[in-house]
């Protein structure tokens, strides 16, 4: 049974450009989270999805940032004109469809690097 | 404001030496506690977790925790630690009724031989 899959697994961009990170949740899981772990610190919720609903962005930044878990296919997690303060490793996780207290299982994560 | 406190960023110990790190929160209601493992190279993995019950968690590879309600603790511990335990150690905590996790900054632990 695979885990939660994420990738890339390391992705450059440099300022300007923009971040397409995508998320593949456990085999059987409809809920998936993004967490974003800065130098230092611990994981910082960013957004909760279930498929083609956004439940809560409340931790996501008001631009530039969006997020999506269409019907079929992978949740992406989209950056726009990325900047140097956005470099970071970005946590995808999943958990089962009996509800959001589930356990939540993460996948390796995306370092993202701008240059 | 809602907030997640591990108190030891580095911790170094031999193997054998006996484990202890803090995790306070401080958040009112019901919450759900969680203690996750990073490996080097590795992702986040399921230390152990307490919902409900019996405040004494045990998780897996020798680790246990004890939910202290009063004191707002969750701290994990292992009698005997071992080169391999060699990782990050992230607490995290959620509202009974939420979702959202809120993680500490981790610990990082070195185990020499």
């Amino acid at each position: 049974n695979a885990g939660v899959m994420q990738n890339p697994r390391h992705l450059v961009r440099r300022r300007g450009q923009e971040a397409r990170l995508r998320c593949s949740p456990m085999k059987g899981h409809s809920h998936v989270y993004w967490y974003r772990q800065l130098p230092e610190e611990g994981l910082k919720f960013m957004v909760y999805l279930q498929k083609e609903n956004i439940i809560d962005e409340s931790g996501m930044p008001k631009e530039r940032f969006s997020a999506e878990f269409p019907k079929e296919g992978p949740s992406i997690l989209r950056i726009q004109q990325v900047v140097r303060g956005d470099s970071a490793a970005y946590f995808c996780a999943s958990s089962p469809p009996s509800g959001p207290q589930e356990t939540q299982y993460f996948g390796p994560g995306t370092r993202l690097l701008v240059l | 404001a809602q907030s997640v406190s591990q108190h030891n960023h580095h911790v170094i110990l031999s193997e054998a030496a006996s484990l202890e790190l803090g995790c306070n929160y401080s958040y009112g209601g019901t919450v759900n506690l969680f203690w996750y493992v990073q490996y080097p190279g590795q992702h986040l993995q399921l230390l152990l977790k307490y919902f409900s019950g019996d405040p004494l968690v045990k998780g897996i590879k020798g680790f246990e925790a004890e939910f202290i309600k009063s004191k707002f603790s969750f701290n994990l511990r292992k009698p005997s630690v071992q080169w391999s335990d060699t990782a990050e150690y992230f607490c995290a905590v959620n509202r009974n009724s939420g979702y959202a996790l809120n993680f500490g900054k981790g610990t990082s632990l070195l185990v020499t031989p």
